[in-house]
C-alpha cells in the first residue's frame, strides 16, 4: 500500500498571486497527475508527468506551471490567481504500465481566491 | 461532445433500495475506473475494471468494452453510501471523466 499527501489542505489567495500546491506519494509510482475539479463537475487534467523531470500538458494547462523535482513529488503553481476562483485540486499517481494504469488520489487542496 | 456520459445526474433512494449507475463512452477505451467521492472531496477508487464483472461487498461493476458502457450496482443501500460516484475511461496516461452521479440515501 501507499499514500498520497497534498499540502496545503486549504489555500486562500489574493487575485494575481502566485500559489504553489504540493503533492507527495510513497507508492514508488512513475506517473503523477494534477487535476482540477469545479463544483458539481468532473475532473480536468492540468499536467501529468511520466517520470522525474518530465512534464506533459493536459487540457487545462494554461495558467499553470508544474514541476517534478523527484519521483515522489509533483508540484503545481497557479501563475496568477483569478478573483472569485474556487476549485479543488487533486493529485494522483499510477504505475508506468500502459495496461495497468489504475490511479490513486490524494485528499485534495481547496483553493479560494478573494 | 462529451466523451463520457454518466446517468443519472442525481439519485435519491430510501435506505435499503438498490442503486444502478451508468456510464457510456463515445469512443473506444482501454479500460475504465469507478470512484467514490466523499462529501469533503477525497476520491476513493472502487473498481479498476477493464472488462467483465467485479464485485466488492455490496458493489458490483460490469463493463462491456465492445458496447462502450459500464454500470455500478449498489445493493441494499446505506446512508453512508451517499456521495458522488464518478466514472472515468482510460486513455494512455489520461483519464477522461464523467460529471458524476450524486447519490443521496435517506433513512
Amino acid at each position: 500500500g501507499g499514500i498520497i499527501t497534498q499540502t496545503p489542505k486549504f489555500l486562500i489567495g489574493q487575485e494575481g498571486q502566485k500559489l504553489t500546491l504540493k503533492c507527495q506519494q510513497n507508492f514508488n509510482h512513475d506517473t503523477m497527475y494534477w487535476y482540477r475539479q469545479d463544483s458539481g463537475k468532473g475532473l480536468r487534467l492540468i499536467y501529468y508527468s511520466i517520470t522525474e523531470n518530465d512534464l506533459q500538458k493536459g487540457d487545462l494547462s494554461e495558467g499553470y506551471d508544474a514541476s517534478r523535482e523527484k519521483k515522489s513529488s509533483f508540484s503545481l503553481t497557479v501563475t496568477s490567481a483569478q478573483k472569485n476562483e474556487m476549485a479543488v485540486f487533486l493529485c494522483a499517481s499510477s504505475r508506468d504500465r500502459v495496461n495497468y494504469a489504475e490511479q490513486f488520489f490524494g485528499p485534495g487542496t481547496r483553493l479560494t481566491v478573494l | 461532445g462529451q466523451q463520457v456520459q454518466q446517468s443519472p445526474a442525481s439519485l435519491v433512494l430510501q435506505e435499503g433500495e438498490n442503486a444502478e449507475l451508468q456510464c457510456n463512452f463515445s469512443t473506444s477505451l482501454n479500460s475504465m475506473q469507478w470512484f467514490y467521492q466523499r462529501p469533503e472531496g477525497s476520491l476513493v477508487s472502487l473498481f479498476y475494471n477493464p472488462s467483465g464483472t467485479k464485485q466488492s461487498g455490496r458493489l458490483t461493476s460490469t463493463t462491456v468494452i465492445k458496447e462502450r458502457r459500464s454500470s455500478l450496482h449498489i445493493s441494499s443501500s446505506q446512508i453512508t453510501d451517499s456521495g458522488t460516484y464518478l466514472c472515468a475511461m482510460e486513455r494512455i496516461y489520461q483519464l477522461i471523466w464523467g460529471s458524476g452521479t450524486k447519490l443521496i440515501i435517506k433513512p
